[in-house]
């Protein structure tokens, strides 16, 4: 139980382009989800958390108007990387709790964007 | 501000020598310890929740154990397809919500 499912997997886009990837909770609904970005030997760093049916809450340093965060639905978030630049290529990875305090975040498997 | 240490960064062991991962962490109120592991190129796989000092939790060759100020992953006999990234995180209040911090990680490359 507890799967996530993300996609795409990887992208490549041109400077300037944008771009959406997928999370989805497939056997339990997420009133929260959260979206993480990883660089090469550094720990996962919490980017937004989304919240499904208001506003996406960002962290300190992660500009709201680059990376949209839409969750429309119990199973659903969204992030577009908008007007991507190179500096923007990363690892994107969302995850989602089942609602209970203490449980264990569960994560999609990724999405590698490079932007050329 | 909540701190989450593991040590050491990589581990190297030949198949069947035994050997422990540290995840050393400072936090206020900790609602929950969390290991994972991370193949390359994959999100993070869940391994286990430790809850309070003194729990100890096992699935095949690993074992968590965690105590008020650091946990540990102890790998008994690993085999080739233990190596990956070990990922420890705390679950704790933070400004008025519930945040996960994570550390660096624990590469670990076990020979055949």
């Amino acid at each position: 139980g507890a799967v996530v499912s993300q996609h795409p997997s990887w992208v490549i886009c041109k400077s300037g382009t944008s771009v959406k990837i997928e999370c989805r909770s497939l056997d339990f609904q997420a009133t929260t989800m959260f979206w993480y970005r990883q660089f090469p030997k550094q720990s996962l760093m919490l980017m937004a958390t989304s919240n499904e049916g208001s506003k996406a809450t960002y962290e300190q340093g992660v500009e709201k108007d680059k990376f949209l965060i839409n969750h429309a639905s119990l199973t659903l978030s969204t992030l577009t990387v908008t007007s991507a630049h190179p500096e923007d290529s990363s690892f994107y990875i969302c995850s989602a709790r089942v609602t209970a305090l203490g449980s264990p975040l569960h994560f999609g498997n990724g999405t590698r964007l490079t932007v050329t | 501000e909540d701190q989450v240490t593991q040590s050491p960064e990589a581990l190297r062991l030949q198949e069947g020598e035994s050997s422990s991962l540290n995840c050393s962490y400072t936090v206020s109120g900790l609602r929950g310890l969390f290991w994972y592991r991370q193949d390359p190129g994959k999100g993070p796989e869940f391994l286990f929740t430790l809850y309070s000092a003194g729990e100890e939790k096992e699935k095949e060759r690993l074992k968590a154990t965690l105590t008020k100020k650091e946990s540990f992953l102890h790998i008994t006999a690993p085999k080739p397809e233990d190596s990956a990234t070990y990922l420890c995180a705390v679950h704790a209040p933070s400004g008025g919500y519930q945040k996960v911090t994570f550390g660096i990680g624990t590469k670990l490359q076990v020979i055949p």
